[in-house]
């Protein structure tokens, strides 16, 4: 079925410094998403992203957190600078349409930060 | 406060068994999403099932929706060593797709 790649699938870096997540999203798909995974914990919506904007976000997308995707290449999500509680598995998300359909997760980042 | 969850953490079944995990929401929804996470892997959507609709089956899986009690089921049967994985419910409450999940049943199947 249709995938959904990220990359790094590991990120280890230092509190303060910036880090990106990359994601290739399903090839047709129009709106994406990100969403956080504390170890032990339920995933978590972050942000969704539809035709270059944000459509919506939730409290644990803090300033520090930004997403694009120029020209249909990786739906990024960059964090800058990093918190140690940043720490947690990242999942990008795809969806062809809005309201109700299927979304198709990626593998996972996982991001360590010390 | 948690908008969806399941009602048990961990079930255990031997294969060839059949198994029910619960699911109860605490808003109105458009939509309810079942998806299995394997160890390693993204969540993978297994049935979505529509506020009007009452029953869904895919296969060997079955999840019904009650929106009067604001629950959902989803039950497995001749389960299979494989269908060893976490089991979550999500419900989309405004429709844009912005998933609200559960803290997800730990299920083993033992063969």
């Amino acid at each position: 079925g249709p995938k959904v790649l990220q990359i790094p699938s590991h990120q280890i870096i230092d509190m303060g410094q910036m880090v990106t997540l990359n994601c290739d999203p399903v090839s047709n798909h129009l709106y994406f998403y990100w969403y956080k995974q504390i170890l032990g914990q339920q995933m978590e919506f972050l942000v969704n992203f539809y035709n270059g904007k944000v459509m919506e976000k939730s409290k644990l997308f803090k300033d520090q957190f930004s997403v694009e995707r120029p020209d249909g290449s990786y739906f990024t999500l960059k964090i800058q600078p990093t918190a140690l509680e940043d720490s947690a598995v990242y999942f990008c998300a795809s969806s062809l349409r809005p309201g109700g359909y299927e979304q198709y997760f990626g593998p996972g980042t996982r991001l360590t930060v010390l | 406060s948690q908008l969806a969850e399941e009602n048990s953490w961990a079930l255990s079944v031997h294969e060839g068994e059949s198994v029910t995990v619960n699911c109860s929401y605490k808003t109105s929804i458009t939509a309810l999403q079942w998806y299995r996470q394997k160890s390693g892997k993204g969540p993978a959507q297994l049935i979505l099932i529509r506020s009007n609709e009452r029953e869904k089956r895919n296969g060997r899986l079955r999840a019904t929706l009650d929106t009067s009690s604001q629950s959902s089921s989803l039950s497995i049967t001749a389960t299979r060593c494989e269908d060893t994985a976490v089991y979550f419910c999500a419900t989309d409450a405004g429709g844009n797709n912005k998933l609200t999940f559960g803290q997800g049943t730990v299920l083993s199947v033992i063969p």
